[in-house]
């Protein structure tokens, strides 16, 4: 069975780094047909797509958060791994990753982890 | 794409809620829209892909349909455990963007 376990601290200074891993057990993070997805959700708010990976490490990136954005692959891991820059309050969200089968439906979720931004 | 979802719909037990989800593009006319299911406190589940099929373990109450550029999701025989958050998405492939509807409540009085 496909598990998808995400960490990373729970607070975040304003104007620093935060940094995500998503750990994947239960299948290969190199499946020619699997996509890697993170989506964050503030509190009490609707979801909101920050990017895509694919085994190969092609990248697709949300528009608003592209220049603050890194979504790397760890194979030798089996890790998708998120890095958002300058985060301000606004950042402050459940933070999941994803499996997609088919880029855009996203199959499988991580339980998520809360990232707070604050000093 | 931008999806636009009623913020709240509310039906009786036994009862069938239908969900939409529309697009201000052709996006959602040419590529789909998915469905998720999220309870409070818990990750959103897939209720249907693009292409409107289901996966496996979802129950067939729950059916999408699509009419030009509107998504429904369509819950019939409405159960106390169908009370969520639903949403839709879909895949602009023209930028290579995910984009998500704002949600809609459900709640089964």
């Amino acid at each position: 069975q496909l598990l998808l376990q995400e960490s990373g601290p729970g607070l975040v200074k304003p104007s620093e780094t935060l940094s995500l891993t998503c750990t994947v057990s239960g299948a290969s993070i190199i499946t020619k047909t699997y996509y890697w997805g993170w989506i964050r959700q503030p509190p009490g708010k609707g979801l909101e797509w920050i990017g895509t990976i694919n085994y190969g490490g092609n990248t697709y990136y949300n528009p608003s958060l592209k220049n603050r954005l890194s979504i790397s692959i760890h194979t030798s891991e089996s890790q998708v791994s998120l890095s958002l820059s300058s985060v301000a309050a606004t950042d402050t969200a459940v933070y999941y990753c994803a499996m997609a089968l088919v880029v855009g439906d996203l199959l499988f979720w991580g339980q998520g982890t809360m990232v707070a931004v604050s000093s | 794409a931008g999806l636009t979802q009623p913020p709240s719909v509310s039906k009786g037990l036994g009862q069938t809620a239908t969900l939409t989800c529309t697009d201000d593009t052709n996006t959602v006319g040419n590529q789909g829209a998915a469905w998720l299911q999220q309870h409070q406190g818990h990750p959103p589940k897939l209720l249907s892909y693009r292409n409107r099929n289901r996966p496996s373990e979802i129950s067939e109450r729950f059916f999408a349909s699509r009419s030009g550029n509107t998504a429904s999701l369509t819950i019939s025989r409405l159960q106390p455990e169908d009370e969520a958050d639903y949403f839709c998405s879909t895949w602009d492939s023209s930028l290579n963007v995910l984009v998500f509807g704002g949600g809609t409540k459900l709640t089964v009085l």
